[in-house]
């Protein structure tokens, strides 16, 4: 089992929808957690921090289930930009990256 | 204003000719990664230091060095490239808290290295 895991996707969403990306992780003690967005041949970007409490940025919502050991990120309103791939990081004594899930908004 | 600047952007390099990637940081940063990434993969973290302390990943090859001179400054060496060393470099920088804080990385542009 990889310790973190993602959505293999590619998601292929109409802009304006809603978009759910979900991750997994294997070790409990596990403290902090982020969503980094990648674009083509560039270097991936912090896009939030997720905490205990959940969190929101606009149309982006971060949520943490400690006890079923899963985050999850909401992508509202959908737009072109919003094309990428998004990687879940999580640290437990270390980092440990997913493999990422590709999202193409269509027109 | 960029904050982690990697130099260069674009490396190629010779199967076997030993070839230096640069990462320079202004965030007074106590902890720098590098990593590797090949398409449609996530990075892969090659080491880092911990101020000083130079912390290696079990699966790195021995090919593959770094040194770090000073605190903003580190360096990744690459003995001897081969063919399945071309992928994207990146250096990342966080701030390291004792008690574990959220505290993300943040990135340099990567350097794409090329083996011909």
């Amino acid at each position: 089992r990889k310790e973190v895991e993602q959505d293999p996707g590619p998601f292929n969403v109409p802009e304006g929808a809603t978009v759910a990306f979900n991750c997994t992780y294997s070790n409990s003690a596990s403290q902090s957690f982020f969503w980094y967005r990648q674009d083509c041949r560039k270097e991936p970007k912090l896009l939030m921090s997720v905490y205990s409490s959940g969190n929101e940025d606009g149309r982006f919502t971060a949520q943490l289930n400690r006890a079923s050991q899963y985050i999850s990120l909401l992508i509202r309103d959908s737009k072109l930009s919003d094309s990428a791939t998004y990687l879940c990081v999580v640290r437990d004594y270390q980092l440990i990256w997913g493999a990422g899930t590709k999202l193409i908004i269509k027109p | 204003d960029a904050m982690v600047i990697q130099n260069p952007r674009y490396q190629v390099t010779q199967f076997g000719k030993p070839v230096t990637l640069s990462c320079s940081q202004t965030l007074n940063h106590n902890v720098m990664y590098w990593y590797q990434q090949k398409s449609s993969q996530a990075p892969k973290l090659l080491f880092h230091y911990y101020d000083k302390d130079f912390n290696n990943e079990a699966d790195t090859p021995d090919n593959f060095q770094s040194r770090r001179p000073n605190t903003s400054f580190c360096f990744l060496d690459i003995r001897s490239p081969g063919l399945g060393d071309a992928a994207m470099y990146l250096c990342a920088t966080s701030r390291a808290i004792p008690d574990g804080d959220n505290q993300p990385q943040h990135f340099g542009d990567g350097t794409r290295l090329s083996i011909l």
